[in-house]
């Protein structure tokens, strides 16, 4: 069966300093991965997304990046964190099978920036 | 481009009541429809969905949510509410190009 693991499950951090968040899938290969941000009170906003290494699509222009070094890894960082990064990031993972497809969600990260 | 909006950010029942909670949709394409549950500070786990054919859907844990074209409108009930379904509730449309479009949520309260 498929896992999804995401490390820190909470990080508090200073302001201007960096960030590494990581998610790695088990048990499937050429996984379509993602990172969300859920802001309190609101819904989920998709950050990047990456259909294979090395390839990472921006959804909103921001304070973050994300690469994809391995097929199952999956990294969200920043040079510089702002007060606005704080929320809860979940990391996603899809079979590629089109848009009917489920995606699947780790357990999440609380980051706090201070 | 699609959308989603979830009427309600609260919503309250007494154990045993009908559960609803609404959402509808836009989609410039026939849309996959979701709708996903999150207990705090956790991920979220998947109820149900809808592709294609039988228009009404059902998931874990009682859910059931139907899809109904004419109305954009893809709604989740369970006829009896228990005290573990408190938690919030996202429902979600895909679109063209692989991604999910989550509706705000929707914080379910169980009474006792």
């Amino acid at each position: 069966s498929q896992t999804i693991h995401q490390w820190p499950a909470t990080l508090v951090q200073p302001v201007g300093s960096p960030l590494s968040l990581e998610c790695t899938v088990e048990g499937t290969s050429n996984p379509n991965l993602y990172w969300y941000r859920q802001a309190a009170g609101r819904g989920l906003q998709l950050l990047f997304y990456s259909v294979g290494i090395g390839q990472i699509s921006s959804e909103v222009p921001q304070n973050l990046s994300a690469s994809r070094p391995q097929d199952r890894q999956f990294i969200l960082s920043s040079k510089k964190l702002l007060l606005s990064d704080s929320g809860f990031y979940l990391c996603a993972w899809s079979r590629d099978r089109g848009t009917a497809d489920t995606q699947y969600f780790g357990p999440g990260t609380r980051l706090t920036v201070l | 481009a699609q959308s989603v909006t979830q009427l309600g950010s609260h919503v309250s029942v007494s154990e045993g009541a009908l559960v609803l909670l609404r959402c509808n949709y836009s989609s410039s394409v026939p849309p996959y429809l979701f709708w996903y549950v999150q207990y705090p500070n956790q991920g979220l786990q998947l109820l149900l969905k809808y592709t294609t054919g039988a228009t009404l859907v059902k998931g874990i844990n009682g859910f059931e949510a139907e899809f109904k074209k004419s109305e954009t409108s893809f709604h989740l009930t369970k006829p009896s509410a228990h005290m573990s379904d408190a938690a919030e509730y996202f429902c979600a449309v895909s679109g063209p190009a692989r991604q999910l479009t989550f509706g705000s949520g929707t914080q379910l309260t169980v009474l006792p």
